[in-house]
């Protein structure tokens, strides 16, 4: 089942923060992070795959809470390179291999 | 190297016409993904194969569409016959799949457009 992201589109200016949440109805046991350029394919950021765990990528972090079965993006101090949108992909407990992706948010970054 | 490489990146065709879409995913990856982005729907999993092997093609919309992967190399994705609906952008991505992980590695997809 796929994940709900929200919001579905946020504008910034630059140097403002942003949060992206990802959630599910699922027992997960990984999240994905990816973001995808406009006409460009979707690149990986990170991969969380324990409850709690965060991690960090520049200014770019997640967190992941197993037992809500939520994850969040941060966006800190967001640079014009930041744009683009972010997917967060989930796998289920049962490790399939299949990582479903949710709808994306669309994330603009004002100069 | 060279990443997971897709052809054509464009396609145009007419309902009704086959369409075949082609993948070469990362040496030394095992596992290989193709998804259909469209606005409405985002990124579907079609289908995905291990060790060349299909294992889960529950994403595939309906028996018009069926993939191979002949090889650890290649694998295609066709259309037959092709609808204006199945018009959306293709990606083919690998990964090496490993205790803890599954990074994708996507292709830079094809633009599919059925008239």
């Amino acid at each position: 089942q796929q994940p709900v992201q929200s919001p579905q589109a946020v504008i910034l200016r630059e140097g403002e923060d942003a949060v992206i949440n990802c959630s599910s109805s699922k027992a997960l046991y990984s999240v994905h992070w990816y973001r995808q350029k406009h006409g460009e394919a979707p690149v990986f950021l990170m991969i969380l795959l324990k409850g709690g765990e965060q991690k960090g990528h520049d200014k770019i972090s997640a967190s992941f809470n197993e037992k809500k079965q939520q994850s969040s993006l941060y966006l800190t101090a967001s640079q014009l390179s930041y744009s683009g949108t972010y997917f967060c992909g989930t796998e289920a407990m049962n490790r399939d291999d299949k990582i479903i992706f949710g709808k994306g948010t669309r994330l603009h970054i004002l100069p | 190297d060279a990443g997971v490489i897709q052809s054509p990146r464009h396609e145009v065709t007419e309902m009704g016409q086959e369409v075949t879409l082609r993948c070469k995913p990362i040496s030394g990856h095992n596992s290989l993904f193709w998804y259909r982005q469209t606005m409405m729907r985002g990124l579907e999993l079609l289908i995905y194969f291990n060790n060349n092997v299909p294992i889960d093609d529950s994403g595939m919309p309906e028996d018009r569409f069926s993939a191979k992967m002949p090889n650890a190399s290649f694998s295609t994705l066709k259309i037959q016959p092709s609808e204006p609906r199945d018009s959306a952008v293709y990606f083919c991505a690998s990964s090496l799949l490993a205790v803890g992980a599954n990074v994708l590695t996507f292709g830079a997809g094809s633009r599919l457009t059925v008239l």
